[in-house]
């Protein structure tokens, strides 16, 4: 257990759609930071939270958005769901200092 | 935003030792070097962190010369379960530059 907690850590769903993925960060950490990962692809970077306020973004597209709240857990809305969206959804989370990030198990996306 | 290169892919045996190098020319003063490795739809667990020289830890060193344009992460007497992907990433960490994963190093163990 990294100490990042992701859920759903599976979902389903039709095109169309809007899905929320939550993520609660480590423990003390007060960056979180989401990824999409689809097959055989690599790490995309999508948006940075630190402390409640955007920090960095990165190829997010309109039809997502995230937000981190007062507690510090943070959700990644996705809408206007399409097949292409269908991937893994990594949270990770570290403090402003050295160590890296820490990273969650994922949620793992599947549009039908 | 400094851009890394590694290999694309490498293959060794159990026992042996393998050397991944990262080559970052572009790399800024202020900038550390962070290795990650990932099994399959698993997220990126962190390996080992550097700025300069030599850093070693539990499962890995990190080896970075002095011009610090390149670094390589040694993994010793290889196991099959070391068997994954090893992304290298520059920049400073929480400055939110170190975000971009590159395409990572495929490493296969095999027996």
């Amino acid at each position: 257990d990294s100490g990042v907690t992701q859920t759903p850590k599976h979902l389903i769903t039709a095109t169309g759609q809007r899905v929320t993925l939550r993520c609660s960060p480590r423990s003390g950490d007060l960056s979180v930071y989401w990824y999409q990962q689809s097959l055989d692809q690599g790490l995309q970077f999508l948006i940075q939270y630190y402390n409640g306020e955007e920090r960095a973004k990165g190829n997010i597209l309109e039809r997502f958005s995230a937000q981190q709240f007062p507690d510090l857990h943070s959700e990644l809305n996705l809408s206007s769901l399409e097949l292409g969206d269908s991937a893994l959804y990594f949270c990770a989370s570290s403090v402003e200092a050295l160590g890296g990030y820490t990273f969650g198990s994922g949620t793992r996306l599947t549009v039908v | 935003l400094a851009k890394t290169t590694q290999p694309i892919s490498m293959d060794s045996y159990e026992g042996q030792e393998v050397n991944i190098t990262c080559s970052h020319n572009n790399i800024a003063t202020n900038d550390y070097i962070t290795w990650y490795q990932q099994f399959p739809s698993q997220g990126p667990r962190f390996i080992i962190q550097g700025y300069k020289t030599k850093v070693k830890n539990e499962v890995a060193s990190l080896f970075i010369p002095a011009d610090r344009k390149s670094s390589t992460l040694s993994l010793p007497r290889v196991s099959l379960s070391d068997t994954a992907v090893y992304y290298c990433l520059v920049g400073l960490p929480g400055a939110g530059n170190m975000l971009t994963f590159g395409g990572g190093t495929r490493l296969m163990v095999k027996p």
